[in-house]
């Protein structure tokens, strides 16, 4: 289950705190995505970048931020503005090169507000 | 944005039956679907996957279809085995870079 990792596991934030998620690679991939995961709503796309310093919004990006520094690192910042933050986070990558379509996905990061 | 929609919810089968979960996307330039399975408490894994220049794939026990015309794509098990149970997830994209997942369908296989 190696190449691409999430730090912590279990994460618990008090309201009000924000509070990052990171996302390691070592596959080399170009692009790397953040989904929230809830229960009967299957994975919604926050953010995505294809190329480092540069990234997009996806559909529920309000009250979320990420930075691509490097190729290997897209970590997630979820903010005090994020009214509903619960929930089980998912990273992902994928190889642009050679129409790959392939996303692998970290094993997660479940986020609880206390 | 593209919608897609996924069904049933849940699906039990026994053990040996056959299994269909079934997607709709409403962007007809969606050109390529994959099918994730993610077992309770793991990551998302793709299964199979399929472009829209194809009608079928099969792999093994799994075998995917597609219906540009009706806009659905459906995913088949055979022989389904206790090792199957699992949360199924489609997806549709257009270009590869955003993926539209379905709201999933849990799968239990009855021994």
């Amino acid at each position: 289950d190696g190449g691409i990792t999430q730090s912590p596991k279990y994460l618990f934030r008090k309201e009000g705190q924000n509070v990052t998620l990171s996302c390691e690679q070592n596959l080399n991939h170009d692009a790397m995505y953040w989904y929230r995961q809830d229960p009967g709503q299957g994975l919604r796309l926050i953010y995505y970048s294809q190329i480092v310093n540069d990234f997009q919004k996806g559909d529920i990006a309000e009250g979320y931020s990420v930075s691509r520094e490097k190729k290997e690192s897209f970590p997630l910042t979820v903010t005090s503005a994020q009214k509903n933050p619960t929930a089980f986070y998912l990273c992902a990558s994928r190889e642009l090169a050679g129409g790959a379509r392939e996303q692998f996905f970290g094993p997660g990061t479940r986020l609880t507000v206390l | 944005g593209e919608n897609v929609e996924q069904h049933p919810s849940t699906l039990s089968v026994q053990e040996g039956d056959s299994a269909v979960i079934k997607c709709t996307y409403s962007d007809s330039a969606s050109n390529y679907f994959p099918w994730y399975k993610q077992e309770l408490g793991k990551r998302p894994q793709l299964i199979i996957d399929i472009r829209s220049n194809v009608g079928e794939k099969k792999d093994q026990r799994i075998a995917v279809t597609l219906n540009k015309t009706a806009k659905h794509f459906s995913l088949h098990i055979t022989e389904t085995q206790p090792e199957d149970s699992a949360v199924y997830f489609c997806a549709a994209s257009i270009t590869g870079n955003q993926f539209y997942f379905g709201t999933g369908t849990s799968l239990t296989v009855i021994p």
